[in-house]
């Protein structure tokens, strides 16, 4: 049983590029949350989704940043026009269902803004 | 603001000695606590959840939780060198709020 599965593991990207996050969670999974993790910091949320619905949002910066999860396919995270500051680890996690006490988390994608 | 706060560390431990991680919040209304462990480069895994007043135990693990003092702590026993890693306590405030809040985590180094 696969569990969450984040890629590109190492993405790069120059000042004003796009960047694009794609995290499959665990088979059985339809919610989905993305957290941001800058070095010697925490984890900090950024939104929660299920299928095809954004049930929270309130840890995105308003501007440059979405997400999606379709009812087919992996949930997306989109960096548009990215800066230095955006450079961080990445998590998804997933649960079963939305009071589910336990997240699991992918690998993560270390974003790198050169 | 609803915060979760610890000290960064590191703690250094020798091994087999007691580690002692503590975590505070700051939201009354917190019902359900975690600790994750993450080493270094890789994912948060649940090692403890703890939903009300008291100890619960867990092999080596501990958690403890002091609502009243909005307090949760994690000891790990005859800590080994593979214990290495930096703790994450995570706070869920429950009644629909389903987002875990992470502390920034501490440090632990279990030496020989």
């Amino acid at each position: 049983n696969a569990g969450v599965m984040q890629n590109p593991r190492h993405l790069v990207r120059r000042r004003g590029q796009e960047a694009r996050l794609r995290c499959s969670p665990m088979k059985g999974h339809s919610h989905v949350y993305w957290y941001r993790q800058l070095p010697e910091e925490g984890l900090k949320f950024m939104v929660y989704l299920q299928k095809e619905n954004i049930i929270d949002e309130s840890g995105m910066p308003k501007e440059r940043f979405s997400a999606e999860f379709p009812k087919e396919g992996p949930s997306i995270l989109r960096i548009q026009q990215v800066v230095r500051g955006d450079s961080a680890a990445y998590f998804c996690a997933s649960s079963p269902r939305e009071t589910n006490e336990k997240l699991f988390f992918g690998s993560g994608t270390q974003l790198s803004v050169l | 603001q609803k915060e979760v706060e610890q000290n960064s560390g590191p703690l250094s431990v020798p091994e087999g000695a007691i580690a002692s991680l503590n975590c505070t919040y700051s939201d009354r209304g917190s019902q359900s606590f975690f600790w994750y462990r993450q080493y270094s480069g890789k994912s948060p895994e649940l090692i403890m959840s703890i939903y009300s007043n008291g100890d619960k135990e867990d092999g080596r693990f501990t958690a403890q939780l002091n609502k009243a003092s909005q307090y949760v702590s994690l000891l790990i026993r005859d800590s080994q060198p593979s214990d290495s890693a930096t703790y994450l306590c995570a706070v869920k405030i429950g009644g629909g709020s389903y987002i875990p809040t992470f502390g920034r985590g501490t440090s632990l180094i279990v030496h020989p």
